[in-house]
């Protein structure tokens, strides 16, 4: 089946610092791949995704790119805010998903 | 808007008892998921179901039991099997297909004491 790999956290930065969490992905083929951000005591939202290799897909100023010479799809956002602090899990596209525990980030004022 | 209802927010139940957990989507989604959240992991999945009147153990599906018998609907029961029921659980759904993601709802924290 499709698997990532996601950095652990948790991840520590400060406001307006550049952010990178590293996801990458082992698959037959190349599927969609998907981030989802979850919010303290909320369920996970679709942050972003990209259906195929160097497709970028991008929201609320965060992007992530599907290298398929890397197998990677790092997320990345040039300025993090306060508001940026919560768990995020990148994953393939699969009819039967379990996420990992995905990345903590903590943002400071 | 469409989207998922996980009701109630918040739940207390006495250990022994059996607990209904409410996940309803309007959403036309074919496909939909149960997870568990402990604190500091991962979303496991409990069960998940393809298609009305078919549904499927997840990785810890022990101490659940589910049923499908409208497309909208999806409720999880914890029975008193569970050795340790309380976690947040977290329903989904998905259109079956390469580039969908994943549906969720806002969660159920449930309590049991």
């Amino acid at each position: 089946g499709n698997s990532v790999t996601q950095m652990e956290g948790p991840v520590t930065l400060s406001e307006e610092a550049f952010l990178t969490i590293n996801c990458t992905y082992t698959a037959t083929g190349y599927p969609s791949l998907f981030w989802y951000v979850q919010y303290p005591g909320e369920g996970l939202q679709l942050l972003l995704k990209a259906t195929k290799a160097d497709d970028k897909g991008s929201n609320k100023g965060f992007e992530a790119t599907y290298r398929k010479e890397t197998t990677s799809f790092h997320l990345e956002k040039g300025s993090v805010q306060v508001s940026d602090s919560a768990v995020y899990f990148c994953a393939p596209n699969d009819y039967k998903l379990s996420f990992g525990a995905g990345t903590t980030v903590t943002v400071r004022a | 808007d469409g989207g998922i209802t996980q009701s109630p927010k918040y739940l207390f139940r006495k250990e022994g008892q059996n607990v209904t957990l409410s996940c309803e989507q309007n959403l036309n989604h074919d496909a939909m998921y149960w997870y568990r959240q402990d604190p500091g992991q991962g979303l496991r999945l409990i069960y998940y179901s393809q298609i009305v009147n078919d549904f499927q153990k997840g990785d810890i599906a022990e101490g659940y039991s589910v049923s499908r018998e409208k497309k909208e609907s999806f409720p999880l029961t914890v029975t008193s099997a569970q050795k340790n029921p309380t976690a947040f659980y977290l329903c989904a759904s998905r259109v079956q297909g390469a580039n969908y993601g994943y549906t969720f709802g806002s969660g159920t924290r449930l309590t049991v004491v």
